[in-house]
């Protein structure tokens, strides 16, 4: 298994309370990406980094951030939680470009209930 | 933009039968992967079967294999011999605007 960690693996918080979650990595591998799951929607990409301090959005980026300062770590921060984020959040990671064939691996997921 | 179709929210499958999980997409290149995920109750997601869109060979896994049509845009995952561990959610999932666009999922049960 890839060695992929996420922190905390479930939350309960108020709305608008900042949160951030976590993503660990010890594959040094390029990318990572964030992803939010809910019913009915399947997977959706909300930030990725394709190296240290270079990241991009994906289709659901409003109401997050993230940051990566180092290679292993990758953060994803809700500055203001409302209740739509209500979600189970998945990193994933890979050594190149999904265009390019890479295999994006996953972390455990984190649940994460704004009431 | 590419899109990701699976039109069948649920299927079931007896033990040691065959089952076939359809997907469909849309996409404007010419080279491409498409990929198969596997969620179980665990929540894990977990690669099940990659394919390049410039092989005619469709690819294998033990008992999982594909039928990769580029023509039609069609990638179905077919599943032999299905085992109760293979309960789970199934994606499907091509390279688009984004890294990974995934389609709403397949929920596979397995009855004894």
């Amino acid at each position: 298994d890839a060695g992929i960690t996420q922190s905390p693996r479930h939350k309960v918080t108020e709305t608008g309370t900042p949160v951030t979650l976590r993503c660990h990595q010890t594959e040094n591998h390029r990318y990572m990406y964030w992803y939010r799951q809910d019913p009915g929607h399947g997977l959706r990409l909300i930030h990725y980094s394709y190296g240290v301090k270079d990241t991009d959005k994906g289709e659901v980026s409003d109401g997050y951030s993230v940051s990566r300062s180092k290679t292993e770590d990758f953060l994803l921060t809700l500055e203001s939680a409302t209740s739509s984020q209500t979600s189970v959040y998945f990193c994933a990671i890979s050594e190149g470009s999904s265009s390019g064939g890479s295999t994006q691996y996953f972390g455990p997921g984190t649940r994460l209930l704004v009431l | 933009a590419q899109t990701v179709t699976q039109s069948q929210p649920e299927m079931s499958v007896q033990e040691a039968e065959t089952v076939t999980l359809s997907c469909t997409y849309d996409t404007s290149e010419s080279d491409y992967y498409l990929f198969w995920y596997k969620q179980p109750p665990s929540r894990q997601m977990i690669l099940v079967i990659r394919q390049e869109a410039y092989k005619q060979q469709n690819a294998t896994e033990n008992r999982f294999s594909v039928n990769f049509q580029k023509a039609a845009k069609s990638f179905s995952l077919k599943i032999s011999d299905s085992q109760l561990g293979d309960a789970a959610m199934y994606f499907c999932a091509l390279p688009g605007d984004t890294p990974l666009v995934f389609g709403k999922g397949t929920r596979l049960s397995v009855i004894a």
